[in-house]
């Protein structure tokens, strides 16, 4: 079983549609959540960063964390052409050890007008 | 404007021939970070530096060489014992504290002639 694992897509929506946007993790030692947004000949850019349970806001952005379940989302609401891009979530244990990001695969979204 | 440059964007290499990717932060960052992407794969640690003239191994450091003589700058280096090393490659750096999200250049990808 694969530390992270995340669908790749591809995820097709309508303008204004509500996105969601999942990974799961077999590692119980992970702490700190983070999602990058990257377009297509870019690096990565962070969205969102957490590290407890619950929910983080930041304007149309939602990050979920469940550590009970290992299982972390972001939600886009009013989604817009421009969020098209591939989303990656990764997490680490923090500590010593928060040289150490394990990526998931990437989720290709693609919003259409 | 703070962030990370790297160099070139487009980089070929020919068979046999050492190519070095430069990576530049003005983030005034500890660490540094040498990802390796490839089509529908998560981000591979190649190497990274928590200080100057320090730096470690990630998953999958053969093949590659790094240095870390000034805080701002880590090159990466792909040896000609890298046999597959057409890839789009990510550097990142992050601040002081073990808590700090990693932040991103914006890649080179090199492609072999």
């Amino acid at each position: 079983q694969k530390e992270v694992e995340q669908d790749p897509g591809p995820l097709s929506v309508p303008e204004g549609a509500i996105v969601s946007l999942n990974c799961t993790y077999s590692n119980s030692a992970f702490q700190y959540f983070m999602w990058y947004r990257q377009y297509s000949r870019k690096g990565p850019e962070l969205l969102m960063y957490t590290y407890s349970s619950g929910n983080k806001e930041d304007g149309r952005f939602t990050a979920q964390v469940d550590k009970s379940s290992k299982y972390i989302s972001l939600f886009i609401r009013d989604s817009q052409p421009s969020d098209s891009a591939t989303y990656l979530c990764a997490m680490s244990v923090g500590g010593g050890s928060n040289y150490k990001l394990t990526f998931g695969k990437g989720t290709l979204l693609t919003v259409n007008p | 404007d703070g962030g990370i440059t790297q160099s070139p964007k487009y980089l070929f290499r020919k068979e046999g021939q050492n190519v070095t990717l430069s990576c530049e932060q003005n983030l005034n960052h500890d660490a540094m970070y040498w990802y390796r992407q490839d089509p529908g794969q998560g981000l591979r640690l190649i190497y990274y530096s928590q200080i100057v003239n320090d730096f470690q191994k990630g998953d999958i450091a053969e093949g590659y060489s790094v240095s870390r003589e000034k805080k701002e700058s880590f090159p990466l280096t792909v040896t000609s014992a890298q046999k597959n090393p057409t890839a789009f490659y990510l550097c990142a750096s992050s601040g002081e504290g073990w808590n700090q999200p990693q932040h991103f250049g914006d890649g080179t990808r090199l492609s072999i002639l």
